[in-house]
């Protein structure tokens, strides 16, 4: 059964430009999460989508965004890059209801210079 | 807000050692608790969980935690460690349940380095 995957794995963008980021979530699972790594603030919860409709949300500004698909694929979208965006975004997907069972890819590494 | 914290950063133990993290969060309602590890170039996975019931839980390669209510605690406990167990372990707590699948409080996280 194939994993969660990220899409693309690592990139670099200057500020002021804006990013997407891209996740397929396990097979039959429909809940995907959005996490942002940083060594400084650790793991911070982003925004979680279920049946195309967002479910929960971080304290992240509104240049965070994101959307899920029909196939609960999902993208994630930083407009106006600031440095403090370099980071680690990490997917993960569950089965909804599953509370906290979830299932991470390797991430995205963002960049910001 | 919603808190959760780890005592150590970094532990470094020969093999065989016990070993003992801490976790402690901050929630007066109920929670579910988590232990996460990630292995060396590899993604984040699920090492236990506790939702309810009795407060030991056993998890995978050997791993348990305790949960205690009253110190709002759920240290994560092996008792012979081995070289493999080189990792970074992460305490997370849901709260609001089914309703908030996908949210996680995580706490900073403990490197762990088994010495062979």
């Amino acid at each position: 059964k194939a994993g969660v995957t990220q899409t693309p794995r690592y990139l670099i963008k200057t500020r002021g430009q804006q990013v997407t980021l891209s996740c397929s979530p396990i097979s039959g699972h429909r809940s995907v999460s959005w996490y942002q790594q940083t060594p400084g603030q650790g793991l911070q919860f982003l925004f979680e989508y279920f049946s195309e409709t967002q479910r929960n949300k971080g304290n992240f500004p509104g240049r965070f965004s994101g959307r899920q698909f029909s196939n609960s694929r999902s993208e994630m979208n930083v407009s106006t890059l600031e440095l403090g965006d370099s980071a680690l975004y990490l997917c993960a997907s569950s089965l909804w209801g599953e509370t906290g069972e979830l299932f991470f890819g390797e991430g995205s590494r963002l960049t910001v210079l | 807000a919603q808190s959760v914290s780890q005592h150590n950063h970094h532990v470094i133990l020969s093999e065989a050692a016990s070993l003992e993290l801490g976790c402690n969060y901050s929630y007066g309602g109920t929670v579910n608790l988590f232990w996460y590890v990630q292995y060396p170039g590899q993604h984040l996975q699920l090492l236990l969980k506790y939702f309810s019931g009795d407060p030991l839980v056993k998890g995978i390669k050997g791993f348990e935690a305790e949960f205690i209510k009253s110190k709002f605690s759920f240290n994560l406990r092996k008792p012979s460690v081995q070289w493999s167990d080189t990792a970074e372990y992460f305490c997370a707590v849901n709260v609001g349940g089914s309703s908030n699948t996908g949210k996680l409080i995580f706490g900073q996280g403990t490197t762990l380095q088994v010495k062979p």
